[in-house]
């Protein structure tokens, strides 16, 4: 596709379930980033890929949280165990550059946990 | 510890006259700021972004200027238009740190037509 495409769109979740989060980037994309956006604030760093390298996993909130891009494309953040504090909009971006300048946003997994 | 601040929620601003939205950041390592631009429902769009070698740049009617000294970057939008109502949120990224977006808050704009 021409875009970053996230998937699902929503998802409602009970405490204690574990989630799992699709991002498909721009093709040909380096850079894959997951950013977390809770209500009314800016979207919060989770973890950086180059290709299929996690470089920077040091936004993930807890041991919770997981991230992988196993072939240096489609991406998935797993988060085990949800608790309501994940409530929020998961975003994915990519870039063409290894460091991430002007990322290109999916239009983000809004997570509810009930 | 908030690095990158947007102090102004809101803005609203009449069609035609001029929109300025202020940012400000206290880590001296960014060098590199982008201005995004988000509808409901939707992921942030770019906008405009300038190095730290530069102290503005243009595209269109979007305008950012940078003040390195006073840690202080800012949007002029001229002439504003109705389709600009949206949130604008402010990112910074330090070249030596992978390139990860640190956000503000994010100034919702609305364009009175």
């Amino acid at each position: 596709g021409a875009g970053v495409s996230q998937s699902p769109r929503y998802k409602v979740a009970k405490r204690g379930q574990d989630v799992a989060l699709r991002c498909d980037p721009i093709s040909g994309h380096v850079s894959l980033f997951w950013y977390q956006q809770a209500l009314g604030q800016g979207p919060e760093f989770l973890t950086y890929f180059q290709n299929e390298a996690q470089l920077d996993k040091s936004g993930l909130p807890s041991d919770r949280f997981f991230a992988e891009r196993p072939e240096g494309s489609v991406s998935t953040l797993k988060i085990q165990r949800t608790q309501q504090e994940d409530s929020a909009v998961y975003l994915c971006a990519s870039s063409f550059s290894p460091f991430g300048t002007e990322a290109f946003f999916g239009q983000g997994t809004r997570l509810t946990v009930v | 510890d908030q690095q990158v601040k947007q102090n102004s929620p809101s803005l609203s601003v009449q069609e035609g006259r001029i929109s300025i939205l202020n940012c400000d950041y206290t880590n001296s390592m960014f060098d590199y700021f982008l201005w995004y631009k988000k509808y409901p429902a939707e992921g942030p769009t770019f906008l405009i972004s300038i190095s730290s070698i530069k102290d503005k740049n243009e595209d269109g009617r979007f305008t950012v200027f940078l003040n390195k000294s006073a840690k202080h970057l800012s949007l002029h939008i001229v002439p504003s238009q109705p389709g600009d109502s949206a949130v604008y949120f402010c990112a910074a990224s330090a070249s030596s740190n992978t390139g990860k977006l640190i956000f503000g808050q994010g100034t919702t704009l609305q364009v009175k037509p």
